[in-house]
C-alpha cells in the first residue's frame, strides 16, 4: 500500500525566513511519482512540481527547491526567502504503479508579515 | 486555456436529499478523477475515469457513483445524504491515463 506522512502539521514563520516543509513516503514499487501542490484559501490544489523516482536531482524554482532523497524516502520541500502569499496548506502525494494519487494530510503554512 | 470547471461551487442540501455534482475538464483532456476533503480525513481518493471507463475506485459507500461522458466531462452522484458527507470535493483532469491532474476550485457540499 501507498502511504504518505507530513508530520508538520502547522509552521508559522516571519517573512523573508526559509521555511521546509518535510514529506516521507512509503512505497514497494520501484517506479512511482511524487507531487508537491499548493491549497489556497480558494480550494483549488495548484500543481508545483512532480518527479519520478528515477530522477533524484534536486529541483530549483525561483525561491522554492526539492530535495529528493529516495535512501530516505523523503521529497522535501523548501521555500526560500518565504512571502506572506506563500501562506497555504501544502500537499505531498505519491502515485505509484495503476494506484491514484495518495496525499498527505497536508502542512499548513503561515507567513506572517 | 480554461482550467477544470466544477459546478455549483457552493451547496447546501438537506439529509436524505440526493445530489450532483459536475466536472468539466480542460479541453483534450480525457482523464478525470475526484477527490473528497474533509478536515478530518484529508484527501481521500472517490473515482478515476479514462475515456469513459472507471478506472480506480476509493472505498466508499455505493451511495457515491459517477460516471464519464464522451465528451470527458464526469458527474458524481451522492443519494442518501449524511451529514458526515459535507466536504469539499475536488476534480481532477489530466490529458493521458495517470498523467499529471491539474485540480479544479471544488465544489463545497454542506449537508444539515
Amino acid at each position: 500500500a501507498q502511504k504518505v506522512t507530513q508530520a508538520q502539521t502547522e509552521i508559522s514563520v516571519v517573512e523573508k525566513e526559509d521555511v521546509t516543509l518535510d514529506c516521507v513516503y512509503e512505497t514497494r514499487d520501484t517506479t512511482y511519482y511524487l507531487f508537491w501542490y499548493k491549497q489556497p484559501p480558494s480550494g483549488e490544489l495548484v500543481f508545483l512540481i512532480r518527479r519520478n523516482s528515477f530522477d533524484e536531482q534536486n529541483e530549483i524554482s525561483g525561491r522554492y527547491s526539492w530535495n529528493f532523497q529516495k535512501s530516505t524516502s523523503s521529497f522535501n520541500f523548501t521555500i526560500t526567502a518565504s512571502q506572506v502569499v506563500d501562506s497555504a496548506v501544502y500537499f505531498c502525494a505519491l502515485r505509484a504503479g495503476n494506484t491514484p494519487l495518495v496525499f498527505g494530510k497536508g502542512t499548513r503554512l503561515s507567513v506572517i508579515a | 486555456k480554461a482550467g477544470v470547471t466544477q459546478t455549483p461551487r457552493y451547496l447546501i442540501k438537506t439529509r436524505g436529499q440526493q445530489v450532483t455534482l459536475s466536472c468539466s475538464p480542460i479541453s483534450g483532456h480525457r482523464s478525470v478523477s475526484w477527490y473528497q476533503q474533509t478536515p478530518g480525513q484529508g484527501l481521500q481518493f472517490l473515482f478515476e475515469y479514462f475515456s469513459e471507463t472507471q478506472r480506480n475506485k476509493g472505498n466508499f459507500p455505493g451511495r457515491f457513483s459517477g460516471r464519464q461522458f464522451s465528451n470527458s466531462r464526469s458527474e458524481m452522484n451522492v443519494s442518501t445524504l449524511e451529514l458526515g458527507d459535507s466536504a469539499l470535493y475536488l476534480c481532477a483532469s489530466s490529458l493521458e491515463d495517470r498523467g499529471n491532474p491539474t485540480f479544479g476550485s471544488g465544489t463545497r457540499l454542506t449537508v444539515v
